[in-house]
């Protein structure tokens, strides 16, 4: 039963510090979504990449986001320094186009980051 | 503008009885994907249906169905037999075309479905 995985699935942290969340995409997957999650905002997507390549990363804050994919069994969201308006549920999902315009996407558990 | 719009902010059915939850999307691509996305209070996302805009067939999955109608933008989610388990967020979200060869997945803000015993 093949999932994305991601770690940690909670965190608590002081404003300033340095955040990094990790994801295992599915195997075989060629797309990997990064979103965040607010009671306000809803699902908002923050970036992704195809073939580890970062295609779109226009909804993150380039200040303090990055995100990367070092191989194709790991992507990375960092926040530094961190606030506590980045309090939010963070999600990586993973995605492959099986057919033409046919496309399947899996959510991870996601990491919910409280930052006081 | 919106892309994705749903209604419904919460919606309260009665167990057994169907379920429609409305959706409907602005797109001017030719080429696009409608997904369906559960929410229960866990917190975890799942992939219910999905719907490819060149399908002639409405998908279904179970007791799940995507009622598409293309001319009016709309794919709404329908669910037979509502189960008290059904209670949860429910997401719309579509898939399209970026500059002609990217594509991005973009979310409604949800309908949250209260099944009564």
């Amino acid at each position: 039963d093949a999932r994305v995985t991601q770690t940690p699935r909670h965190k608590v942290t002081e404003m300033g510090q340095e955040v990094t969340m990790r994801c295992q995409p599915i195997l075989g997957h060629n797309t990997v979504f990064w979103y965040r999650q607010t009671m306000m905002q809803g699902l908002e997507l923050l970036a992704y990449f195809r073939n580890r390549a970062p295609l779109d990363d226009s909804g993150m804050p380039k200040d303090r986001f990055s995100a990367e994919m070092p191989d194709a069994t790991l992507a990375t969201l960092k926040i530094q320094p961190s606030e506590p308006r980045d309090s939010a549920v963070y999600f990586c999902a993973s995605g492959l186009v099986f057919r033409d315009w046919a496309y399947e996407q899996y959510f991870g558990p996601g990491t919910r980051l409280t930052v006081t | 503008a919106q892309k994705i719009t749903q209604t419904q902010p919460g919606m309260f059915v009665q167990e057994k009885e169907a379920v429609t939850l409305d959706c409907t999307y602005d797109t001017s691509d030719q080429s696009y994907g409608l997904f369906w996305y559960k929410q229960p209070s866990s917190g975890e996302m799942i992939f219910l249906i999905y719907q490819g805009s060149y399908d002639e067939q409405n998908a279904t999955e179970g007791r799940y169905s995507l009622n598409f109608q293309k001319a009016r933008k709309s794919a709404n989610l329908v669910i037979s037999a509502s189960q008290l388990g059904d209670s949860a967020m429910y997401f719309c979200a579509m898939r399209e075309t970026v500059s002609g060869r990217d594509d991005k997945i973009i979310f409604g803000k949800g309908t949250r479905l209260h099944i009564l015993p």
